[in-house]
């Protein structure tokens, strides 16, 4: 089975820190995503990357960055944590090629920043 | 703007009974619709996946239906157990805009009480 895991499920930060999210794939999987998920409004893409080193913006990437030194890793950056920033986290993989390939998620980071 | 608009926003039913979740959308040129179960507190999982050409896909007591002139897509659960008490949400994506481009429907949740 595909495992996606994620560094923690839960965080409490303050405002201002440079705060890391951690997410690691098992399957070789050359996707991988970053999402946030808000009540009401869904799962939310913040950036993507489809190689190592390789990355592209999503939905919403403003105070986000992203870092994929190696394969089976993917990180995401707040730069300088906002409270507006307090959300469940979800990273997922899927192998490239055909389209109908399904999305491997995590049990996601519970984010808060005070 | 692609969208995708999930009804209804929660259902409760009795265990035993069947239901049907819908998912309308918008994208276009379409490239494949997935239907994921999300349990409270872990990741989206994937139940099913339909390409264009398809109009039907089961996975167990789960059946995904699409429509492709009427953009509309169903998911039936047969005799439903408490363990299908979760969110379910609809995904859609459009063809040859590479893997990020994904549309999230806002989700149905349900619950089944005994």
């Amino acid at each position: 089975d595909v495992k996606v895991t994620q560094s923690s499920r839960y965080l409490v930060k303050r405002t201002g820190e440079k705060v890391f999210l951690e997410c690691v794939q098992d399957m070789d999987h050359e996707n991988m995503f970053w999402y946030r998920q808000d009540p009401g409004l869904g799962l939310r893409l913040i950036y993507f990357s489809y190689d190592v080193k390789m990355k592209e913006k999503g939905d919403i990437p403003e105070g986000y960055s992203v870092s994929r030194e190696k394969k089976e890793r993917f990180s995401l950056i707040l730069e300088s944590a906002s409270t507006s920033q307090t959300s469940m986290y979800l990273c997922a993989s899927s192998s490239q090629g055909a389209d109908n390939q399904p999305q491997h998620f995590g049990d996601g980071t519970r984010l808060s920043i005070l | 703007k692609n969208q995708v608009e999930q009804s209804p926003q929660s259902l409760i039913i009795l265990e035993g009974k069947n239901c049907t979740l819908q998912c309308n959308y918008t994208v276009s040129p379409f490239s494949n619709l997935r239907w994921y179960k999300q349990d409270t507190g872990r990741g989206p999982v994937s139940l099913t996946i339909m390409t264009f050409s398809e109009n039907t896909k089961s996975n167990g007591r789960y059946t995904a239906t699409l429509d492709a002139d009427t953009k509309q897509s169903s998911l039936h659960i047969t005799a439903s157990q408490l363990s299908d008490s979760a969110s379910y949400i609809c995904v859609v994506s459009p063809r040859l805009t590479g893997a990020g481009k994904s549309t999230f429907g806002d989700g149905t949740t349900l619950t089944v009480k005994p």
